[in-house]
């Protein structure tokens, strides 16, 4: 597609339950970005991922979040034992090498736990 | 420290008229990027404008305008002519590295804009 595609749109889910979102850059871009974003506030860097080199999980929250990301394709977020806290908007963007001053986001997947 | 400071939460600003969004950054690098995103209530980012540490002349696109000041550290957003639609949150990042050793965007906590008609 045109545009980074993110899945699903939108997930309730119960607490304790585990969930995975998935990220489709824009074909090409090297670099993909996870984010999130509580309501009303702005967005936390979570992951970031660069090619084949080892990723920076510096912003992942705790040992429940994980990504992976295989080459330059999609990438899984994966929240386990989910908690209320967990729920916000979550976001990936992924940028080219060849413009790296623009970066796109997806339209993000909307995490409710209950 | 905060890397990215917006100090206004929120600002009306009436229809047709300009308005200035404010962001200060910290870095001690050389080289950096900052960038301007609109998110309406739909909640997708939206790319503005783009300015580069190195780039001598402020960044312009259409109705927007990025006025870097750099030994100030200040990357105000200028909105000219506002139009209704101009009514979401604006959020200031910066990337701090170059090409593609840069990696994370931080972000501001946002300013929400709210145009009158």
């Amino acid at each position: 597609g045109a545009g980074v595609s993110q899945s699903p749109s939108n997930k309730v889910t119960e607490k304790g339950k585990d969930v995975e979102l998935r990220c489709d850059p824009i074909s090409g871009h090297t670099a993909l970005y996870w984010y999130r974003q509580r309501l009303g506030q702005g967005l936390e860097f979570l992951i970031y991922f660069q090619g084949n080199s080892a990723p920076d999980k510096s912003g992942l929250p705790s040992d429940r979040f994980s990504a992976e990301r295989t080459g330059e394709s999609v990438s899984t977020l994966t929240i386990q034992r989910t908690q209320q806290e967990d729920s916000a908007v979550y976001l990936c963007a992924s940028r080219s090498d060849i413009d790296g001053n623009t970066i796109y986001f997806g339209e993000g997947s909307w995490l409710t736990v209950v | 420290a905060q890397k990215i400071t917006q100090t206004q939460p929120g600002m009306f600003v009436q229809e047709k008229e300009a308005v200035t969004l404010d962001c200060t950054y910290d870095t001690s690098d050389q080289s950096y990027g900052l960038f301007w995103y609109k998110q309406p209530s739909s909640g997708e980012m939206i790319f503005l404008i783009y300015q580069g540490s190195y780039d001598e002349q402020n960044a312009t696109e259409g109705r927007y305008s990025l006025n870097f000041q750099k030994a100030r550290k200040s990357a105000n957003l200028v909105i000219s002519a506002s139009q209704l639609g101009d009514s979401a949150m604006y959020f200031c990042a910066m990337r701090e590295g170059w090409g593609a050793a840069g990696n994370k965007l931080t972000f501001g906590g946002g300013t929400r804009v709210l145009v009158k008609p």
